[in-house]
């Protein structure tokens, strides 16, 4: 069955430190790749997507992400977070031949002001 | 309202008990989708409707678990003979075309204890 794996479950970083958070997908077929963000006491909400076409992709807030299809990854990265970063980070995939989201456990990510 | 709205927003109810949860979606989406999700965990898919029809219900966990979508809007989640491994944030999220994620809004999720 198709999954996604989320290396880290919490993370802590200081303001302006550089963010990667890993994500490995499982392949079943068509791609695609998703980073959801829930910010504390706020729904879930799409940060980015990837379908096709250039694998690096931009979201909102200012966070990209990376599909390595040799890797079978796609990470989340942001160059300075900020304290407003702090949230829970889920990475998603579209199960193939249906229509459900399958997320990864989730990664807590605090930032000390 | 413009997002999708859950009620209640918290419930507690005690072993072996019978609930409901509601999820309005946004207006005029035809797709709606039902998410658990556990302590630790991300959110589990438990089935998707498209108008009043369960289009898939293949990850509801057992028969003690049963949602509707009467006129293809408000659909309520039921829960017969509740279990404390039933404890939960259950997620709604709707969409205006199915499989489509990048338009599936979810809603503030009902978080539901069985004591």
């Amino acid at each position: 069955a198709q999954s996604v794996s989320q290396h880290n479950h919490h993370v802590i970083l200081s303001e302006a430190a550089s963010l990667e958070l890993g994500c490995n997908y499982s392949y079943g077929g068509t791609v695609n790749l998703f980073w959801y963000v829930q910010y504390p006491g706020q729904h879930l909400q799409l940060l980015l997507k990837y379908f096709s076409g250039d694998p690096l992709v931009k979201g909102i807030k200012g966070f990209e992400a990376e599909f390595i299809k040799s890797k079978f990854s796609f990470n989340l990265r942001k160059p300075s977070v900020q304290w407003s970063d702090t949230a829970e980070y889920f990475c998603a995939t579209l199960a193939d031949r249906d229509d459900k989201i399958i997320f990864g456990k989730g990664t807590r990510l605090h930032i000390l002001p | 309202g413009a997002g999708v709205s859950q009620t209640p927003s918290n419930k507690v109810t005690e072993k072996g008990k019978y609930v409901e949860l509601r999820c309005d979606p946004i207006s005029g989406h035809t797709a709606l989708y039902w998410y658990r999700q556990s302590l630790g965990q991300g959110p589990e898919f438990l089935i998707y409707f498209q108008g009043t029809g369960a289009a898939d219900d293949s990850g509801l966990p057992n028969d003690r678990f049963f949602a509707v979508r009467p006129e293809g809007s408000v659909s309520t989640l039921k829960i017969q003979r509740t279990e404390r491994g039933d404890s939960a944030v259950y997620l709604c999220a709707s969409s205006l075309i199915r499989a489509d994620p990048d338009t599936q809004y979810f809603g503030p999720g009902t978080r539901l204890t069985v004591l």
